[in-house]
C-alpha cells in the first residue's frame, strides 16, 4: 500500500471555492493518474500525465485542472467550474511509457464533499 | 470510442460456489487487462492481470480468460469466501498508458 499518498483524506469546501487536492509518490513512476468515484459510475478518469511537464485530459476533465511539475507529484485542482464536485477522487501511478506491463498503484483516496 | 463495458453490476453466490464477472473493450489494439478489488473504504488493489498473448491465467482460486477476437474478458472466482466480497473492476489499456475502467461489479458472498 505505500508509494503513493494523498491529502488531505477528508476535505469540505464552500460552493465558489476552488481546491487543491495532494498526490505524491516515491515508486519512481512516470505515469500519474486522478479519477472520480461516485456510487455506480465505477472510476472514470479526469486527467493524466505520462511524463513531467504534460498532461492530457481523460473523459470528465471540465471543471478539473492539474500540473505536472516534478515527476513526484500530481495535484488535482477541483475549481469551481465544477458543477456536481462531491465525490471519492483516488489518484494512481504506474510505470508508464507505454510499457506492456503497466499496474496502476492507487493513493487511499480523498473525499471532498462541498457544503 | 474508447470504453469497457462490465456485467452484471451487482453479484450473489453463495459461500463456497463460483462467480464470473465478464467485460467486453472497444479498442482491438488494447493489450493489457487488470482486475481490481475494492473493499469497503479502501483503495482498488490489482488482484490478476492479463496481456494480450494470454488466453488465460490462473493465480489460486481467481482466473481471467481474455477472447481477443470477441474482445471479451472475464474473471472467475472458485469456493467464495466471505473475504471476496467487495466491489470488482475490470480495466483495459489503450494507448498513451491511458486505462478505462469498467463500472464495477458488486460481489455479495451469501452464508
Amino acid at each position: 500500500d505505500g508509494g503513493i499518498t494523498q491529502s488531505p483524506k477528508y476535505l469540505f469546501r464552500k460552493e465558489g471555492q476552488n481546491v487543491t487536492l495532494s498526490c505524491e509518490q516515491n515508486l519512481n513512476h512516470d505515469a500519474m493518474y486522478w479519477y472520480r468515484q461516485d456510487p455506480g459510475q465505477g472510476l472514470r478518469l479526469i486527467y493524466y500525465s505520462q511524463i513531467v511537464n504534460d498532461f492530457q485530459k481523460g473523459d470528465i476533465a471540465e471543471g478539473y485542472s492539474v500540473s505536472r511539475e516534478k515527476k513526484e507529484s500530481f495535484p488535482l485542482t477541483v475549481t469551481s467550474a465544477q458543477k456536481n464536485p462531491t465525490a471519492f477522487y483516488l489518484c494512481a501511478s504506474s510505470r508508464g511509457r507505454e510499457r506492456s506491463y503497466n499496474e496502476q498503484f492507487f493513493g487511499p483516496g480523498t473525499r471532498l464533499t462541498v457544503l | 470510442g474508447e470504453n469497457v463495458e462490465q456485467h452484471p453490476s451487482t453479484l450473489s453466490v453463495q459461500e463456497g460456489d463460483s462467480a464470473v464477472i465478464k467485460c467486453t473493450y472497444s479498442d482491438s489494439a488494447s493489450n493489457y487487462f487488470p482486475w481490481y478489488k475494492q473493499e469497503l473504504g479502501k483503495r482498488p488493489q490489482l488482484i490478476i492481470d492479463i496481456r494480450s498473448n494470454v488466453g488465460e491465467k490462473k493465480d489460486q482460486r481467481i482466473a481471467v480468460t481474455l477472447n481477443k477476437t470477441a474482445k471479451h474478458f472475464s474473471l472467475h472466482i472458485t469456493e467464495t469466501q466471505p473475504e471476496d466480497s467487495a466491489v470488482y473492476f475490470c480495466a483495459a489499456s489503450y494507448r498513451d498508458d491511458k486505462i478505462i475502467f469498467g463500472k464495477g461489479t458488486r460481489l455479495h458472498i451469501l452464508p
